[in-house]
């Protein structure tokens, strides 16, 4: 079946300093991933989708400056928050998709980044 | 933009008996949005748990059930007898073949009671 891992699970890191994420397809190909955040008592804010052999596109309030995504293969996809400070704490979610923005998204089970 | 209002939880019911859990959306720049249910249980991932893609139809999984209503636009999430392992929170959630993605509600907190 397809799955979607998440790595590292949990992270707790100083203010000022940055974060990496993966995530990692197995059983499809992903050609499109989506990353998600959802903040304390939030709703999962959509913060990028990224399509293999295309640009990424960013949703406002969230830019490639400081949420820069690698997407370089079918199976990969990498975010990573920089300069990270409290209002960025939360569940970081890879949703990847085999087709087209509109299709079942396969989810992993976040990334928890805590800023102290 | 594009966005979805769901019930607020946590929502408790009783084993055996009826579920609903509402959702509206308003989709300003997606024609024909499809539409989406999604599940969390607990130390789980996200999952989905039915979708919808055109209007008018029914969706159905594990007992649940959902139709893609365009005239209120609602997409309400129903099951006729919840069992205890149905606690998880539950997200509403639509999107498009435009290159838009997938809008989340804020999730439903459902528990089950014996």
């Amino acid at each position: 079946g397809a799955l979607v891992y998440q790595y590292p699970r949990r992270t707790i890191c100083k203010s000022g300093t940055s974060m990496r994420m993966e995530c990692q397809a197995v059983g499809f190909q992903a050609t499109s991933v989506a990353w998600y955040r959802q903040s304390p008592q939030k709703t999962f804010e959509l913060i990028a989708l990224s399509t293999v052999n295309s640009a990424i596109k960013y949703e406002q309030n969230f830019t490639q400056e400081k949420f820069p995504i690698s997407h370089p293969n079918l199976s990969f996809s990498s975010m990573t928050v920089l300069n990270a400070y409290l209002e960025d704490r939360g569940l970081y979610l890879c949703g990847a998709s085999p087709g087209q923005s509109g299709n079942t998204l396969y989810f992993g089970e976040g990334s928890r980044l805590i800023v102290v | 933009g594009d966005s979805v209002t769901q019930t607020e939880g946590p929502v408790t019911v009783s084993e055996s008996e009826s579920l609903i859990i509402n959702c509206t959306y308003s989709a300003t720049s997606i024609a024909y949005p499809n539409l989406f249910w999604y599940v969390r249980y607990p130390g789980e991932g996200l999952q989905l748990l039915l979708k919808v893609i055109t209007a008018g139809q029914k969706g159905s999984s594990r007992g649940f059930e959902a139709t893609y209503n365009k005239e209120t636009t609602s997409f309400h999430l129903q099951k006729a007898s919840v069992q205890e392992s149905d606690s998880a929170v539950y997200y509403c959630a639509l999107g498009g073949n435009s290159g838009t993605y997938q809008r989340f509600g804020t999730g439903t907190k459902l528990q089950v009671v014996p």
